[in-house]
């Protein structure tokens, strides 16, 4: 079992949708929680960190459940610039950051 | 310079041959990292450095060096490439290692071993 699963998709929907991933980690002792984008050919950038009581930033929100071991992202009134691969990523321990493999969103008109 | 670089952006080398890719950061980060990146297996950690002086072994170190001389530098060797080290390399940074840090990412490297 891979340490960080996710949906690899692709999630193909149109602008004004609510989409959600899910991402699911191995490792129960696991200590900070990411979503990075990825853009095609383009380097990953951190779009926000998972926190234990969720978060929200603007249309994203972001959750964690460390009894099922997952976190989620939320986009609400999808944007076409919101297509991208989002990445989860657990920091298990110190410096091992694990990254999943990504999940990909195209929005179209 | 502002935030990471990265050199070269790509490359074709063959087989046998050595390649070292080239970081530098502007940012002062402590901590800095090099990952590969291959379809369907997203980013996995090769090589990273909490503070100059110190280095450490990721998922994936076999075959690939490092060296931290400096706060700015992170270079990544292959002594002898493989055509298995075909992929896209990234190199990262963050104030501090591990938890609960950002990572800022260079644009990559492109290598391709034929």
């Amino acid at each position: 079992r891979k340490e960080v699963e996710q949906d690899p998709g692709p999630f193909n929907v149109p602008e004004g949708a609510t989409v959600a991933f899910n991402c699911t980690y191995s490792n129960s002792a696991s200590q900070s929680f990411f979503w990075y984008r990825q853009d095609c050919r383009k380097e990953p950038k951190l779009l926000m960190s998972v926190y234990s009581s969720g978060n929200e930033d603007g249309r994203f929100t972001a959750q964690l459940n460390r009894a099922s071991q997952y976190i989620s992202l939320l986009i609400r009134d999808s944007k076409l610039s919101d297509s991208a691969t989002y990445l989860c990523v657990v920091n298990m321990n110190n410096n091992d950051m694990r990254f999943g493999a990504g999940t990909r969103l195209t929005v179209k008109p | 310079i502002a935030g990471i670089t990265q050199a070269p952006t790509s490359q074709i080398l063959a087989a046998g041959r050595r390649m070292t890719l080239r970081c530098t950061q502007d940012m002062r980060h402590n901590a800095m990292y090099w990952y590969r990146q291959d379809l369907g297996l997203g980013l996995r950690l090769i090589h990273y450095s909490n503070t100059a002086g110190t280095t450490g072994k990721g998922e994936v170190p076999d075959g690939y060096s490092v060296s931290r001389a400096n706060t700015d530098d992170f270079p990544l060797t292959l002594a002898s490439a493989v055509p298995s080290q075909t992929s896209v390399y990234f190199c990262a940074s963050s104030l501090g290692g591990g938890a609960p840090y950002e990572q800022y990412f260079g644009p990559g490297t492109r290598l391709t071993v034929t």
